[in-house]
């Protein structure tokens, strides 16, 4: 069926190292992939997203990778900050004939060590 | 623009009791999801809508429904909870299903 692999699903990083996440999906009709942050109480927010067409996209200290013939893309954070604590979650949107459907990976966390 | 909105926060029900999850939201979006978070696992969708007067089931949809009569609100329903649907419950809405969801910030829900 229809699935998204998160892994690791804990990850601890000192304070200034990167941290990288992968997710793996089934369906190779997928073509968007957004990437959520769940602060501790909250709702998620997206903070970075790549389409099928485009390999690799970045946005300051965050950076996605995609590699649509592996079926897999990667979260990296770069100089890790005590703020980028939280839990990550990717996703894939499969497109349908009438709505596309979006899986979510079971999400990582991520501690930053002081 | 106050986003995505979810009432209650907090709730506790009984075994067999019913309830309503209100979710709204003031963007326009066309789309709008529920999804649930059990403790440590990723979140699984429940239902979704892709307009007024639409719904369809997720992954997750038994013990639920919904509805959606209007653009800015989709009420979550259960009609007979327990304890299997203790869990936190995100609303989220999106312009179309390509662009990213919008979460509202959940509601704890324990049924015993």
């Amino acid at each position: 069926g229809e699935n998204v692999e998160q892994h690791p699903s804990t990850l601890s990083v000192q304070e200034g190292d990167s941290a990288v996440i992968k997710c793996t999906y089934s369906d190779s009709a997928s073509n968007y992939f957004p990437w959520y942050k769940q602060e501790l109480g909250k709702g998620s927010q997206l903070i970075i997203d790549i389409r099928s067409n485009v390999g690799e996209k970045k946005d300051q200290r965050i950076a996605v990778t995609l590699n649509k013939t592996a079926k897999h893309f990667s979260l990296h954070i770069t100089e890790t900050q005590p703020e980028d604590s939280a839990v990550y979650f990717c996703a894939a949107s499969i497109p349908r004939s009438s709505a596309s459907k979006i899986i979510f990976g079971s999400g990582t966390r991520l501690s930053i060590r002081p | 623009n106050a986003g995505v909105t979810q009432t209650p926060k907090f709730r506790i029900l009984k075994i067999g009791q019913s309830m309503t999850l209100q979710c709204t939201q003031d963007m326009n979006h066309n789309y709008m999801y529920w999804y649930r978070q059990d403790p440590g696992m990723g979140l699984k969708l429940i239902y979704y809508s892709v307009g007024a007067g639409i719904t369809d089931k997720g992954e997750v949809p038994n013990g639920y429904n919904v509805s959606r009569s209007t653009t800015e609100d989709f009420p979550l329903r259960l009609e007979l909870a327990a304890p299997s649907q203790t869990s936190v419950y995100f609303c989220a809405s999106s312009r179309d299903s390509q662009n990213e969801q919008f979460f509202g910030p959940g509601t704890r829900l324990t049924v015993l």
